[in-house]
């Protein structure tokens, strides 16, 4: 059972570069999310699917999209990468049970823009 | 929206007990929760307390729940070098939300 899946791990891109970054999970969960993670900031959320066919922006979208390709399956783009885009970035999904939201993450992409 | 706010950095030693505290604006969370992030990893949770509850404990882990001043903590019992990590609060709000989570405080535990 590997949970949620992201890759690449690690990237390097140039300014100006685009880039995917995939995420998959084998949890059967509806919702997905899209952080990322920087110094001093704590996790930041991108945007998320609360369910397959459905997209929301979340606290920090500009310069990114998403697109929900199937209930498994939530990757994020960035068309023109910059500098301020280098960060972790994390997946995760969640369902919900009883009203909490647990949520899985993955182990994280460290994007460089240089 | 929700914002929560924790200290940023705690060292204990080996065989002390150590408390994270974090707080919240919003007064409708109903789920409050405790992730632990390890170098190089994503995050895992490790509890949570719904906000009907003054109190849950955990084995090591006991979480405190003031609703009243909106605080939350964490009381790791007997810490071990193995806590060491980022631990991270998140609120939830009523109805469909997504998490907000805190900055993170960095616990650092020494032999």
């Amino acid at each position: 059972n590997a949970g949620v899946t992201q890759t690449p791990k690690f990237q390097v891109l140039k300014t100006g570069q685009s880039m995917t970054l995939q995420c998959a999970q084998d949890m059967n969960h509806n919702s997905m999310y899209w952080y990322r993670q920087d110094p001093g900031m704590g996790l930041r959320l991108i945007y998320y699917s609360a369910s397959e066919g459905t997209t929301d922006k979340g606290e920090v979208p500009n310069g990114y999209n998403v697109s929900r390709l199937n209930k498994r399956e939530f990757s994020l783009r960035l068309e023109s990468a910059a500098p301020s885009q280098t960060s972790v970035y994390f997946c995760a999904s969640s369902e919900r049970d009883r009203g909490n939201t647990e949520a899985f993450f993955g182990q994280g992409t460290r994007l460089t823009v240089v | 929206g929700e914002d929560v706010e924790q200290s940023l950095f705690l060292s204990v030693r080996e065989g002390d007990s150590s408390v994270i505290n974090c707080t919240y604006t919003d007064s409708s969370s109903t789920y409050l929760y405790w992730y632990k992030q390890e170098p190089g990893a994503g995050l895992q949770l490790l509890t949570y307390i719904f906000s009907n509850m003054d109190m849950k404990q955990d084995q090591r882990l006991t979480v405190l729940l003031n609703k009243k001043d909106k605080h939350l903590s964490l009381r790791i019992a007997d810490t071990q070098t193995g806590d060491s990590a980022i631990y991270f609060c998140a609120g939830q709000g009523s109805g469909y939300s997504t998490l907000t989570f805190g900055k993170g405080t960095m616990l650092l535990v020494s032999p």
